[in-house]
């Protein structure tokens, strides 16, 4: 089975600075297919989760342009590059490459 | 606009059953694999089961396999998941979303929250 890690699991930030969270998974997540399925989500406080960024580095519709991925094969990041009061919740990554395997979840609150 | 509406959480003893429902708007629900995913109290995501576009393949996780079984009726554009010989381990919030793995995510209902307890 995957296995997806993050780190930090706990990042507290200052608003207006950036931040960024990684993920490793336990093997290369590039499909047969040319595509890597790696996802990204932010959940807010009491919400459902949202899916932020697809296919390692496409945001999705109404997503921030703050919010940007990056990675390939086993090493992946998400990384906002000026954190907002909004931007606190836990982010997970997940791999859809695989089956489904998400990571731990990263908290982010602000300092 | 597209809405996934979660139903049929509750509480429920050990051993016992429940049925989850996921009523599905806004798209072409046949043309999507759909896909249950669940978070325990204070706990991160756990992807649960899934089914493809026209329900003729299912997919588990080791947790549920066996006690599971996920559904959909495309006349009515509805998703389901029977619970059977339910645990406390799966206590949790159950959430609905479209997509398989390779397009996942993009939409989630809100939420339906299963209680086993004795």
């Amino acid at each position: 089975d995957i296995v997806m890690t993050q780190s930090p699991l706990s990042l507290p930030v200052t608003l207006g600075q950036p931040a960024s969270i990684s993920c490793r998974s336990s093997q290369s997540l590039v499909h047969s297919d040319g595509n890597t399925y790696l996802h990204w989500f932010q959940q807010r406080p009491g919400q459902s989760p949202r899916r932020l960024i697809y296919k390692v580095s496409n945001r999705d519709s109404g997503v921030p342009d703050r919010f940007s991925g990056s990675g390939s094969g086993t090493d992946f990041t998400l990384k906002i590059s000026r954190v907002e009061a909004e931007d606190v919740g836990v982010y997970y990554c997940m791999q859809g490459t695989h089956g489904w395997t998400f990571g731990q979840g990263t908290k982010v609150e602000i300092k | 606009e597209v809405q996934l509406l979660e139903s049929g959480g509750g509480f429920v003893q050990p051993g016992g059953s429940l049925r989850l429902s996921c009523a599905a708007s806004g798209f072409t629900f046949s043309n999507y694999a759909m896909t249950w995913v669940r978070q325990a109290p204070g706990k991160g995501l756990e992807w649960v089961s899934a089914i493809s576009e026209s329900g003729g393949r299912t997919f588990y996780a080791d947790s549920v396999r066996g006690r599971f079984t996920i559904s959909r009726d495309i006349s009515k554009s509805t998703l389901f998941l029977q619970m059977n010989s339910l645990r406390a381990e799966d206590t949790a919030v159950y959430y609905c979303a479209k997509g398989g793995s390779y397009d996942f995510g993009d939409n989630w209902g809100q939420g339906t929250l299963v209680t086993v307890s004795s």
